[in-house]
């Protein structure tokens, strides 16, 4: 089983700032999803990325896959309350199944 | 309805009883998933069914574990004797089909609490 490891555990910023987050392994990602999920909620996809090196924007969200395909980060430009949550990274484990990190917990201050 | 409902949303039982939880997933979604989620972990997958058949059950942690889905649609995950440890919350997914990257869409999981 692909282990997944998150970086940092928790962010707390203040509203304007910019901030990256990370999810590596030690194996190669066949596929990596991000997600966000809030409180109460169930995760919410935001992006896959497929090819290695592939960047792909969302607003103020930049993801990025490492060229070796190891390796992720999300990026948020000038944080807003509204995106506090904890993001996850998820790689395929074959047939639809996924395996998760154990997520990176966000909280923009006002 | 648009999303996935799960049923009931908290739940909370007695060490050594039995509960039901349930899954209704997007009208026309072949794949469902379970997975559970404990506090400060991500969801980690316990059993998908590809139609009415579970496609993998490598998840289910022991035999207390059980899992069904008689018609293609609503789903049922099944605890026996359950114990503290089982607390969690408790995530269905739904998707068209379970190739790799068709996307996944979760309901709003049941917080099981044992106590």
């Amino acid at each position: 089983t692909q282990l997944l490891e998150q970086s940092p555990q928790f962010l707390s910023i203040q509203e304007g700032e910019n901030l990256t987050v990370y999810c590596n392994s030690s194996s190669v990602f066949s596929s990596l999803q991000w997600y966000r999920q809030e409180p109460g909620e169930g995760p919410v996809l935001l992006v896959t990325v497929v090819t290695g090196g592939e960047v792909k924007k969302l607003k103020r969200l930049t993801f990025q896959f490492g060229d070796a395909r190891k390796d992720s980060s999300l990026h948020i430009t000038a944080a807003q309350p509204g995106d506090t949550g904890l993001y996850l990274c998820a790689s395929s484990a074959g047939a639809g199944k996924s395996t998760f990190g154990d997520g990176t917990t966000l909280t923009v201050k006002p | 309805g648009a999303g996935v409902s799960q049923t009931p949303s908290n739940k909370v039982t007695e060490k050594g009883k039995y509960v039901e939880l349930r899954c209704d997933p997007i009208s026309g979604h072949t794949a469902l998933y379970w997975y559970r989620q404990s506090l400060g972990q991500g969801p980690e997958f316990l059993i998908y069914f590809q139609g009415t058949g579970a496609a993998d059950d490598s998840g289910l942690p022991n035999d207390r574990f059980f899992a069904v889905r008689p018609e293609g649609s609503v789903s049922t995950l099944k605890i026996q004797r359950t114990e503290r440890g089982d607390s969690a919350v408790y995530l269905c997914a739904s998707s068209l089909d379970a190739t790799s990257n068709t996307e996944a869409f979760f309901g709003q999981g049941t917080r099981l609490t044992v106590v």
